[in-house]
């Protein structure tokens, strides 16, 4: 079974302070991780990959298979920031294809 | 190019009725996802849908069914309506099964209350 865990509903920082939204999984296989993200009355829409290992909007996130872990950084939260993120890991299915399974998400409140 | 678009947008049931949510893929994609959304719940998967087959099903009761057409659009049943189906309801979708595609595009999601 795969499971994605992140602990935090919700959490507050202050502009500029260093961001981590954390997150856990749990799969048997070699995962691919993501964390997409859902700005106010906008769609849900991709945000990183780790197969990417790139930053977007400041964001990076490394996959730590030691902690089975995939948290998300930036080192300075901006306004535009705020927003629900989620963790998801993609695992193959028996028989093809990949089931994304998503975490709860964090709320991400940044104060001015 | 057009994204993956939902309808209706929004609408009030109440219990015992019967629903259906319609989505359309983007172009070219031939698998589509169904999640749910309720407060404080996350995404909870429902079903995948590619070439017409149902390909994965989550842990929610038969009353959720739906089907995918030959064009690709997908529709999401729903019967004997509960009050806990209050929910915003996502449609995303993807490159077909055999492509190795995992990235989903969602759309803006149909929001039902059930009263």
């Amino acid at each position: 079974a795969q499971r994605v865990t992140q602990p935090e509903k919700l959490l507050s920082v202050f502009k500029g302070a260093p961001v981590e939204l954390k997150c856990n999984y749990s799969y048997s296989g070699s995962p691919e991780l993501f964390w997409y993200v859902q700005y106010s009355r906008q769609r849900l829409q991709l945000l990183l990959r780790h197969i990417s290992r790139e930053s977007i909007k400041g964001f990076t996130a490394d996959l730590n298979k030691g902690e089975t872990s995939f948290h998300l950084k930036k080192p300075f939260a901006q306004e535009e920031d705020s927003a629900m993120y989620y963790c998801a890991l993609s695992g193959r299915l028996t028989g093809g294809g990949n089931k994304l399974t998503f975490g709860t998400g964090t709320q991400l409140k940044v104060e001015l | 190019e057009a994204g993956v678009t939902q309808s209706p947008t929004h609408l009030i049931k109440t219990r015992g009725q019967q629903v259906t949510l319609r989505c359309s893929p983007i172009s070219g994609h031939t698998s589509v996802y169904w999640y749910q959304q309720a407060l404080g719940l996350g995404l909870q998967f429902l079903l995948w849908y590619d070439e017409g087959e149902e390909r994965n099903r989550g842990n929610f009761p038969p009353r959720f069914s739906g089907r995918q057409f030959p064009n690709y659009s997908s529709e999401l049943n729903v019967n004997a309506l509960e009050l806990e189906d209050s929910a915003l309801y996502l449609c995303a979708s993807s490159l077909g099964l055999y492509s190795g595609a995992n990235v989903l595009t969602f759309g803006a999601g149909s929001r039902l209350t059930v009263l």
